[in-house]
């Protein structure tokens, strides 16, 4: 089974940008993986932010984008506010199953 | 309101069954494609496997873990999505999540169950 990569961890400043990214081990990352991302507070379900690459639900807030970069899934934070503190995670598909990556726990200080 | 309600789970030796099942109200069920997720304690999201809606051929994937062990199903008479557990392991522990991600028409949902606890120990 592949195997998906994501940073452990990673902190940004309030108002500050960061990327975040989502590695296979069978290579590079395309959009025929439909990447999707998703974010989970503590105590609560996941919620989904992008699916196929970039697209946002209605809830996603703007300051979120997904796209392909460098051979993985990234997930972009542009402005972060205190309450994007979080897991984040995503999520590839190999012909039709899903492979969660790790998850990348994202501290806003 | 779309509600995805889960039960079933609980506390089972290794090597035993159980079926989860999640009973879905608030869309039309029949056009949904479904998923189940886990979540070990104080551990990351794990796929599972998902079905898809009959229109789109009612086919199953799985995660390789669980596979010939754990089979969905659903039954759109009864509006519910089930996933029968057998083998079970103590690495099976873990709260069980069924998702509404998608339909036939291919638009996306984002619809999850309370999640449901199962424990394997003996």
């Amino acid at each position: 089974q592949a195997v998906v990569t994501q940073e452990p961890s990673l902190t940004v400043s309030p108002g500050g940008t960061v990327t975040l990214t989502c590695g296979s081990s069978t290579g590079a990352v395309t959009s025929g993986h439909f990447p999707y991302w998703f974010q989970q507070k503590p105590g609560q379900a996941p919620r989904t932010l992008i699916y196929d690459t970039s697209n946002k639900h209605s809830w996603t807030p703007a300051r979120f984008s997904g796209s392909l970069l460098g051979g993985k899934a990234a997930l972009t934070l542009s402005g972060a506010q205190p309450e994007d503190e979080a897991e984040y995670y995503c999520l590839l598909s190999y012909g039709g199953a899903g492979v969660f990556g790790g998850g990348t726990k994202l501290t806003v200080l | 309101e779309v509600q995805l309600v889960e039960s079933g789970g609980g506390l089972v030796k290794p090597g035993g069954s159980l079926r989860l099942s999640c009973a879905a109200s608030g869309f039309t069920f029949s056009n949904a494609w479904m998923s189940w997720v886990r979540q070990a304690p104080g551990k990351g999201l794990e796929w599972v496997g998902r079905i898809k809606s009959k229109a789109d051929g009612g086919t199953t994937d799985y995660t390789a873990p669980i596979k010939g062990r754990f089979t969905i199903s659903r039954d759109d008479s009864k509006n519910t999505l089930y996933l029968q557990m057998n083998s079970l392991k103590t690495e099976d522990t873990a709260v069980y999540y069924c998702h509404y991600y998608r339909d036939s028409s291919g638009y996306h949902y984002d619809y999850w169950g309370q999640g449901t606890l199962v424990t394997v120990s003996s």
